[in-house]
């Protein structure tokens, strides 16, 4: 099984910063990598796609990047309403799918 | 638009069963996977399984292999979850999902709380 190492658990920034958050794959996943932001008592949302393509209404503030085993996920300009937890997501060759283990987002 | 809505749930003894369903609408359910996902209390998500078109095609995370069964019925646009011989440690927020491109989910549901204990 493809397991995601997703780093930092947690981070604090302030408003208008720009937030980085990595996700590595223990093998080589192409670019099927997805990331979600999952608000408090809520479900989570899909804001990117194929490692890099913004899902339809989605900021674009919201950024992702890379392919094989590492990848970034990016909020420019940080926003209040940007407080969630994020969370990466693999999909493998065998029609499985793992997600990192989180990174909770708070504002300064 | 596209629309789960979930059901069933509960809290049982460790060792027993339960079944969620998912019922889908706006949008075409036969041509979408669809998945379940879980979350422990205070926890992260866990991907459980997934179930493609073709009723046949369906796959299972390590923890729940063996265990549980995912199905689909089209005449009804409904997805289901047989748990079988649930542990202790199955207890979380379940949640379906439609897949809309390769492993990425767009529709969520309202999540169904599960509680195994003793």
């Amino acid at each position: 099984d493809i397991q995601m190492t997703q780093s930092p658990p947690s981070l604090s920034a302030s408003v208008g910063d720009s937030v980085t958050i990595t996700c590595q794959a223990s093998q080589d996943i192409s670019n099927y990598l997805n990331w979600y932001q999952q608000k408090p008592g809520k479900a989570p949302k899909l804001l990117i796609y194929r490692a890099s393509n913004l899902e339809t209404g989605v900021p674009s503030r919201f950024s992702g990047s890379g392919s094989g085993t590492d990848f970034t996920f990016t909020i420019n300009s940080l926003q209040p309403e940007d407080i969630a937890t994020y969370y990466c997501q693999q999909y493998d060759n065998l029609a499985m799918c793992s997600f990192g283990q989180g990174t909770k987002l708070e504002i300064k | 638009q596209a629309q789960l809505v979930q059901s069933g749930g509960g809290e049982v003894q460790p060792g027993r069963s339960l079944r969620l369903s998912c019922a889908a609408s706006g949008y075409s359910f036969t041509n979408h996977g669809m998945h379940w996902v879980r979350q422990a209390p205070g926890k992260g998500l866990e991907w459980v399984a997934v179930i493609w078109s073709h009723e046949t095609d369906k796959y299972y995370a390590d923890s729940v292999k063996g265990r549980f069964t995912i199905s689909r019925d089209s005449s009804r646009n409904t997805v289901y979850l047989q748990m079988n011989s649930l542990r202790v440690e199955d207890t979380a927020l379940y949640y379906c999902a439609k897949d809309i491109r390769s492993g990425s989910m767009d529709v969520w549901g309202q999540g169904t709380t599960v509680t195994v204990s003793s």
